[in-house]
């Protein structure tokens, strides 16, 4: 079975670009969410949707970032301006059901991004 | 609020000798506790959980960890270390039924396995 899918896996760019991370979650997975790593703060989640629907996005930083869910199958986390402070790995993870917190989230390899 | 300690941030064995991650948690009701693997430049696996069944749970690659209300700690554990097991551990605690739906990460337990 395919996993979740993140692209691009790697990006670098200037500070002031806009950056779009995209993510593909596992088919059947109606919950889907976005963490941002970085070796001073750890994993911290962003936003997370369920039904496509933002439940909870407490955890963007800045107005900067937005995060879209148009459909099942398609979610993407959009950075603008970017910043060099911004240069994280940024996750996104599925699960199955809304609210029940006995199913694991299963968590894509990643976008590196790097804002120089 | 949920809370989750993993007492040692950084854990050094040798290839084929016991290992042990601490993970400790604070939860007002029956939670839900996970332990995820982390290898370099790849997202989180799931390595096993506990959901209010059996205490002792059996996950992949040989790990175990045991849940124990009374000492509110789920150690992981495997016999024996293979070099391959080398990643950032994380305990993770569910955030309350019916509530968001959110997990809360330790903040990891690096594992060395030294030939």
């Amino acid at each position: 079975d395919a996993g979740v899918i993140q692209s691009p896996r790697h990006e670098v760019t200037e500070m002031g670009q806009e950056v779009t991370l995209r993510c593909k979650p596992i088919s059947g997975h109606n919950s889907l969410f976005w963490y941002r790593q970085t070796m001073m703060r750890g994993l911290e989640l962003l936003i997370y949707f369920n039904n496509n629907v933002p439940i909870d996005d407490s955890g963007m930083p800045e107005d900067r970032f937005s995060a879209k869910m148009p459909n099942a199958s398609f979610s993407t986390l959009k950075i603008q301006p970017s910043e060099p402070r911004d240069s994280a790995v940024y996750f996104c993870a599925s699960r199955k059901g809304q609210g029940v917190s006995n199913q694991p989230q299963h968590f894509g390899d990643g976008t590196r991004l790097s804002i120089l | 609020a949920q809370s989750v300690t993993q007492l040692d941030s950084h854990v050094s064995v040798s290839e084929g000798t016991p290992v042990l991650l601490r993970c400790n948690y604070s939860s007002s009701y029956s939670p839900s506790l996970f332990w995820y693997v982390q290898h370099p430049n790849k997202g989180l696996q799931l390595l096993l959980k506990y959901t209010s069944a059996a205490t002792l749970v059996k996950g992949i690659n040989g790990f175990e960890a045991e849940f124990k209300k009374s000492e509110t700690s789920f150690h992981l554990t495997k016999p024996s270390a293979h070099m391959s097991d080398a990643a950032e551990y994380f305990c993770v605690v569910s955030d309350q039924p019916g509530n968001t739906g959110k997990l809360i990460f330790g903040q990891g337990t690096t594992l060395q396995v030294k030939p």
